[in-house]
């Protein structure tokens, strides 16, 4: 079984900052790494698969790299709206079984 | 408009039952692969499980907390999908949320609003 960890547990910036996310595989995943960003009372959104391709309408600042054990999300210059957890999640090839990671908080500083 | 929307939710003893059930509309139901994936209070998503399309083989697989306690089906005829969660645990309180999984994404592109659960005596 693929375990995902995820660093820093809580990220505190400021608007305007930057935000980098790790994701980190026991083993390789190949690019197959998705990342979400969920909010209290909402729905997870989904944001970047295949570890680097951005969801339909997900704005150009939210970008995704990586692949085999490491992954990186990058939030170039953080909104306001952006402050909320992301998960990041795998997917075994056969059969398809799926794994979260246990998320990291970016806050407001 | 694609929509997914989960009902069935409520508090429950210990040990008891509840069946959850999730609408789908706006997208082919019948070819789709669809999960559960839930949330405990202050903890992180945690994958349920998942049932395949009729024609990739209707098969189910679960997480290992709910292996032989919750069952996953679904009738196409109504587009609907089932969780059925038997020898409830309080560990088992959470919101539970229905996703369809999108193959080319390998991970879940439409969710629910998610419905509580709550196992407390």
């Amino acid at each position: 079984e693929i375990v995902l960890t995820q660093s820093p547990a809580t990220l505190s910036l400021s608007p305007g900052e930057r935000a980098t996310l790790s994701c980190r595989a026991s083993q390789s995943v190949g690019s197959y790494l998705v990342w979400y960003q969920l909010k209290p009372g909402q729905a997870p959104r989904l944001l970047i698969y295949d570890a680097s391709t951005r969801a339909a309408g997900i704005p150009a600042r939210f970008s995704g790299s990586g692949s085999g054990t490491d992954f990186t999300l990058t939030i170039s210059s953080l909104e306001p709206e952006d402050f909320a957890v992301y998960y990041c999640q795998q997917r075994s090839n056969w059969p398809p079984l799926f794994t979260f990671g246990p998320g990291t908080k970016v806050d407001i500083k | 408009e694609v929509q997914l929307v989960e009902s069935g939710g409520g508090l429950v003893k210990p040990g008891g039952s509840l069946r959850l059930s999730c609408a789908a509309s706006g997208f082919p139901f019948t070819d789709a692969w669809m999960s559960w994936v839930r949330q405990a209070p202050g903890k992180g998503l945690e994958w349920v499980g998942r049932i395949l399309s009729k024609g990739g083989g209707g098969t189910t697989d679960y997480a290992a907390p709910v292996r032989g306690r919750f069952t996953i089906s679904r009738d196409d005829s109504k587009n609907t999908l089932y969780l059925q969660m038997d020898s409830l645990k309080t560990e088992d309180t959470a919101v539970y949320y229905c996703a369809w999984v999108q193959k080319t994404v390998g991970g879940f592109d439409i969710w629910g609003q998610g419905t509580m659960v709550t196992v407390s005596s």
